[in-house]
């Protein structure tokens, strides 16, 4: 199993650009979710989602979009990046039904630039 | 208001010797708490899990307690190695909002050990 992928690794936009941070897992979990981690704060959930087709917002969602059309696949789109967008983003995944509480499992990253 | 809040922010201690992290939480209704390690660049790695009915738990050398009635947590690293060198990473699920719950994140203890 690879687990949880996420690419790219890094990236450089300028203010005002779009991109999409891809990631994927092959556990079937159902439930994926989307942080930033910022220095000398918390990781932070942005979005997740419990299945195919369901999405919902975190504690700061403003500025990025979600979609989950596969069980494997959750994309987080940039829709037009700002310097306050400049973090390190997580994905993470995780089982979502039956007894809780279930492990998560999280990706390596992909540290993002904005400027 | 749910917080997490872990102490020290960073340490220094020699290769075999022993350390006790602290993570206090104002979380509620509490569901679990959870250890993660993570290594610099990349992403966290649970180290255990705890239920409210449970006290301690081990992975190894780590040992995590959980003393419900204070809201306290402590993570002890037993005859620390240089791979332990990370970030320690307490975290609390509110329970509500499904399995994951509301998941609070601490800021981290990071830990250099020395050889």
């Amino acid at each position: 199993n690879a687990g949880v992928t996420q690419t790219p690794k890094f990236q450089v936009l300028k203010t005002g650009q779009s991109m999409t941070l891809q990631c994927a897992q092959d556990m079937n979990h159902e439930y994926m979710s989307w942080y930033r981690q910022d220095p000398g704060m918390g990781l932070r959930l942005i979005h997740y989602s419990v299945g195919a087709g369901i999405t919902d917002q975190g504690e700061v969602p403003n500025g990025y979009n979600v979609s989950r059309s596969t069980t494997e696949d959750f994309p987080l789109r940039l829709l037009s990046a700002a310097p306050s967008q400049t973090s390190v983003y997580f994905c993470a995944s995780s089982y979502w039904s039956g007894e809780p509480p279930h492990e998560q499992y999280f990706g390596p990253g992909t540290r993002l630039t904005v400027t | 208001k749910n917080q997490v809040e872990q102490s020290p922010q960073s340490l220094i201690i020699l290769e075999g010797k022993n350390c006790t992290l602290q993570c206090n939480y104002t979380v509620s209704p509490f569901s679990n708490l959870r250890w993660y390690k993570q290594d610099t660049g990349r992403g966290p790695v649970s180290l255990t899990i705890m239920t409210f009915s449970e006290n301690t738990k081990s992975n190894g050398r780590y040992t995590a307690t959980l003393d419900a009635d204070t809201k306290q947590s402590s993570l002890h690293i037993t005859a620390s190695q240089l791979s332990d060198s990370a970030s320690y990473i307490c975290v609390v699920s509110a329970s509500y909002g499904g399995s994951q719950g509301n998941l609070i994140f601490g800021k981290g203890t990071k830990l250099s050990v020395k050889p």
